[in-house]
């Protein structure tokens, strides 16, 4: 079964930086790209970021400016996302998302943690 | 990047009612759409992929059409746990983007 544990949220101030990781268990992890997907408090689902299997390509959404970092490490079976300068607005459940391809075909966010609480305060 | 938009934002509906929710793409993206369906305090369930083909264990009430820049997602029949909130995603290319959602409410 797909297992996917996101850590690292809690109260930063602005301008601050977390650093949030997601373990994830139940599959050839290094086979997956992965991504992150962040919901702001009574708001939308807006994609964050993706890092792909093959090369480690890497794609963020154009509002975060350069701020935030994805990266993986296949030998742990985990998915980072460092983020730096962190506004109020950044303030959301993060959720660490799994892709999946086969012969079939290709389907994003296939599988979801339960997300990780950012908020972000003075 | 490509914009959704998703329509209506809101509805009230029954038990037993058909459902179309629209999602509209800025520019074509083939059939790399996909939906979700979110209920309070949970976590979204993916529902659809490639715009019409169903995630294994989803109810077959729940249907998916189009290709290019129209897209809807069909509930034949509504059904008590149906009431979710809805968001369509395009995969076409990065940025990915979702629309804002609808949220699908009792009459």
């Amino acid at each position: 079964e797909v297992h996917l544990l996101e850590s690292g949220g809690g109260l930063v101030q602005p301008g601050g930086s977390l650093r949030l990781s997601c373990a994830a268990s139940g599959f050839t992890f290094s086979n997956y790209d992965m991504g992150w997907v962040r919901q702001a408090p009574g708001q939308g689902l807006e994609w964050v970021s993706t890092i792909s299997s093959s090369d480690h390509s890497t794609y963020y959404a154009d509002s975060l400016k350069g701020r935030f970092t994805i990266s993986r490490d296949n030998s742990k079976n985990t998915v980072h996302l460092q983020m730096n300068s962190l506004r109020a607005e950044d303030t959301a459940i993060y959720y660490c998302a799994k892709d999946h391809s086969d012969s079939s075909g290709f389907y994003p966010f296939d599988h979801w943690g339960q997300g990780t609480l950012v908020t972000v305060s003075s | 990047d490509i914009q959704m938009t998703q329509s209506p934002s809101a509805m009230s509906a029954s038990v037993g009612d058909r459902v179309t929710i629209t999602c509209r793409a800025s520019q074509g993206i083939s059939n790399y759409l996909a939906w979700f369906q979110q209920k309070p305090g949970k976590v979204p369930k993916p529902l659809i992929y490639t715009a019409s083909s169903l995630q294994s264990g989803v109810p077959s009430r729940f249907s998916g059409s189009g290709s290019g820049t129209e897209f809807t997602l069909t509930i034949s029949s509504l059904q008590p746990e149906d009431f979710a909130t809805y968001y369509c995603l395009q995969h076409n290319s990065f940025p990915r983007t979702f629309g804002q959602g609808t949220k699908v409410e009792i009459k």
